[in-house]
């Protein structure tokens, strides 16, 4: 296990198209956890999964957006009907139980833009 | 409302000097702070993480402290070299556990490390 993955690492989309994004976590990871960045700032927090539970979503996270984890390992980010808003880096996350002492993981992220 | 600032947004340094990034936090109810390198259109890379009980963490030319009473963090890199060149983003994880899956991060200090 080498580490998170994201895939795509690039998505240029037209206006109105959905897009999927998908985060294949650290395996032996429980929590799961998306972020979007645009240029210039930080990340900022989007949703978060203990296992397949969705336990927090971020008023970011509009009725367009959807993010599923099934069997609690891979997750998946869906963006209906875009808009050019939506274009910035989405970054996936991972890290063990809340007792744990270490940090987060975070992917390469995908680079999503809508024109 | 936990805010994280970091100070200042950019910095320039020739090759050999010492870098100080600064990072501060408004709420000291935190149950570590994590320090991250992130490259152009790249995902972030740890560094160092810092439990609300330590006072400072090393690994190699990179020394983190804490205070969290004061709610200041310092990212030491010593002997730059242009390798260096990147943004570092420190992110603070709150203690509260309603809040426990979102990191709060600080928008970054953009580093260029010139030979």
């Amino acid at each position: 296990d080498t580490g998170v993955s994201q895939d795509p690492r690039h998505k240029i989309t037209k206006r109105g198209q959905n897009v999927t994004f998908r985060c294949d976590p650290i395996s032996e990871h429980n929590r799961l956890y998306w972020y979007r960045q645009t240029l210039g700032q930080g990340p900022e927090f989007l949703t978060y999964f203990q296992n397949e539970a969705q336990l927090e979503k971020s008023r970011l996270l509009s009725d367009r957006f959807s993010a599923e984890r099934p069997k609690g390992s891979f997750s998946t980010l869906e963006i209906q009907r875009t808009e050019q808003g939506d274009s910035a880096m989405y970054l996936c996350a991972s890290s063990s139980g809340q007792g744990s002492p270490y940090g987060y993981t975070f992917g390469s992220g995908t680079r999503l833009t809508v024109v | 409302k936990q805010e994280v600032t970091q100070i200042p947004a950019a910095l320039s340094v020739p090759e050999g000097e010492n870098l100080v990034l600064n990072c501060s936090f408004t709420d000291s109810a935190i149950y570590n702070l994590q320090w991250f390198r992130q490259d152009p259109g790249k995902g972030l890379t740890s560094l160092l993480l810092i439990q609300s009980s330590q006072r400072e963490q090393t690994s190699g030319r990179l020394n983190a402290s804490l205070d969290k009473s004061s709610g200041r963090s310092t990212l030491y890199i010593a002997a730059s070299q242009p390798g260096d060149s990147a943004t570092y983003l420190c992110a603070v994880r709150p203690l509260i556990s309603d809040s426990w899956g979102k990191l709060q991060f600080g928008a970054g200090t953009q580093v260029v490390v010139t030979p």
